[in-house]
């Protein structure tokens, strides 16, 4: 089973409303980061967090990170049909490395 | 002016062929991926290179093989294609690279499709 994984699979939501989307994973990491994908496209990293810190923010996102439940959200405020895309959490796991490993991904939906 | 750039974008191909997929970075970093992303969208790590230098390769059969002229440059040529190579093909950079590795910067990807 992989190292991330992550929930809602999918999300539907309004213009205007808040998204949040959960990672767990089961190893100990070193930092976390949030990547989002445009159908079609690469993957933009959005935000890192390290295994020291708690919660971060960029613009309309914020990240929190609770190492005791190794578990990770991103909450896009206000959300735009702009930020309608695919987002991955990827781990860098301890120990292994420097390696990055993505989780299955939430596939948001933001209609107009 | 594009960060990371792989080429082509589109491989349309038999099974049994041989293809290549080249990939260039012009951030300066040291280390450079290959990721394969399957329908599902699963993202898989297959190979990285630092500095030139072989550093992950996940279990990939023997048919991929990454080559690093420099560590601008990180080409993937696949063997004997077959019908479950079709993916997308995501090649990346980083620095620094070790337990505090940061942001990957992504290429567009190359859609293998295999007939």
């Amino acid at each position: 089973s992989q190292q991330g994984e992550e929930d809602p699979q999918a999300l539907s939501i309004q213009e205007g409303e808040n998204a949040t989307m959960n990672c767990s994973y089961k190893t100990s990491i070193n930092n976390l980061q949030w990547y989002r994908q445009n159908s079609g496209r690469g993957l933009v990293h959005l935000i890192l967090i390290r295994s020291n810190e708690r919660e971060k923010h960029s613009g309309r996102l914020r990240v929190t990170l609770d190492t005791s439940k190794k578990s990770s959200s991103l909450l896009i405020t206000a959300s735009r049909a702009a930020d309608t895309a695919s987002y991955f959490c990827a781990t860098v796991i301890y120990n292994q490395g420097g390696k990055l490993i993505f989780g299955q991904g939430t596939e948001l939906s933001v209609k107009p | 002016d594009t960060a990371v750039s792989q080429t082509p974008k589109y491989l349309v191909t038999q099974m049994g062929n041989d293809k290549s997929i080249k990939c260039e970075q012009n951030l300066g970093h040291d280390t450079m991926y290959w990721y394969k992303q399957d329908s599902k969208k699963f993202l898989k790590i297959m190979f990285s290179y630092n500095n030139k230098e072989l550093i992950i390769n996940e279990t990939v059969p023997n048919r991929f093989s990454p080559k690093s002229p420099d560590k601008a440059h990180l080409n993937l040529h696949i063997n004997s294609l077959e019908l479950g190579d079709s993916a997308v093909y995501f090649c990346a950079s980083s620095q620094p690279y070790g337990h505090n590795t940061g942001e990957l910067f992504f290429g567009e990807g190359s859609r293998l499709t295999v007939l």
